[in-house]
């Protein structure tokens, strides 16, 4: 059980770049969630997934978009990168009958 | 709206106790503790539930007032194991969704 996985680990972009940042996750859990991490600020929410099909906002959703591809894939893709969403990105699952949401490695970006 | 931490960190020497306080302005359903250590992945600890008991986790444990939409976490004869960042996260009436504290540092020193 390789538990979630995100790919890439780093990653640096240009300003106005688009990326897809990838997660996929085993445990055939059926909510998925993405956040990001800044010093001081804490893990904010960006988008989730409560089950299969459905996408909803989080806080932070401006200048982010996200595909439940399948049960197992949650991708977040920015379509311009901007020097404020240099961050540390976790991206998160969790089974229906459990409150522990389990987190991937986390990817780093920074956008110059 | 994120919930408040307090400390923002604390020091401390092994065999010694902290509380760490989290507090919402908004009523709370549940809230949820978490430990990163440097460099890793956020790891879940416990949740404490609204109409719940006190929780615990080897030597933390935590409790939680409704009234006073506050939950606090006791890590009690502190291990260097202990050491990470805590972070709390509070939810609504929709248990999918989570806001986090900023998050408190601990460090235990031998």
């Amino acid at each position: 059980n390789a538990g979630v996985t995100q790919t890439p680990k780093f990653q640096v972009l240009k300003t106005g770049q688009s990326m897809t940042l990838q997660c996929a996750q085993d445990m055939n859990h059926n909510s998925m969630y993405w956040y990001r991490q800044d010093p001081g600020m804490g893990l904010r929410l960006i988008y989730y997934s409560a089950s299969e099909g459905t996408t909803d906002k989080g806080e932070v959703p401006n200048g982010y978009n996200v595909s439940r591809l399948n049960k197992r894939e949650f991708s977040l893709r920015l379509e311009s990168a901007a020097p404020s969403q240099t961050s540390v990105y976790f991206c998160a699952s969790k089974t229906s009958w459990a409150y522990e949401q389990y987190f991937g490695p986390g990817t780093r970006l920074t956008v110059t | 709206q994120q919930p408040v931490q307090s400390p923002q960190a604390v020091i401390l020497r092994e065999g010694e106790d902290a509380v760490i306080n989290c507090s919402s302005s908004k009523a709370l359903y549940s809230v949820h503790w978490y430990r990163q250590k440097h460099g890793e992945a956020p790891v879940f600890l416990m949740i404490l539930l609204k109409g719940g008991e006190q929780k615990g986790h080897d030597k933390i444990s935590a409790s939680f007032n409704e009234k006073k939409q506050q939950s606090s976490l006791y890590l009690t004869a502190s291990q260097l194991s202990y050491s990470g960042t805590y972070f709390c996260g509070t939810g609504g009436d929709n248990d999918y969704k989570l806001s986090f504290g900023a998050g408190t540092t601990v460090t235990v020193r031998a």
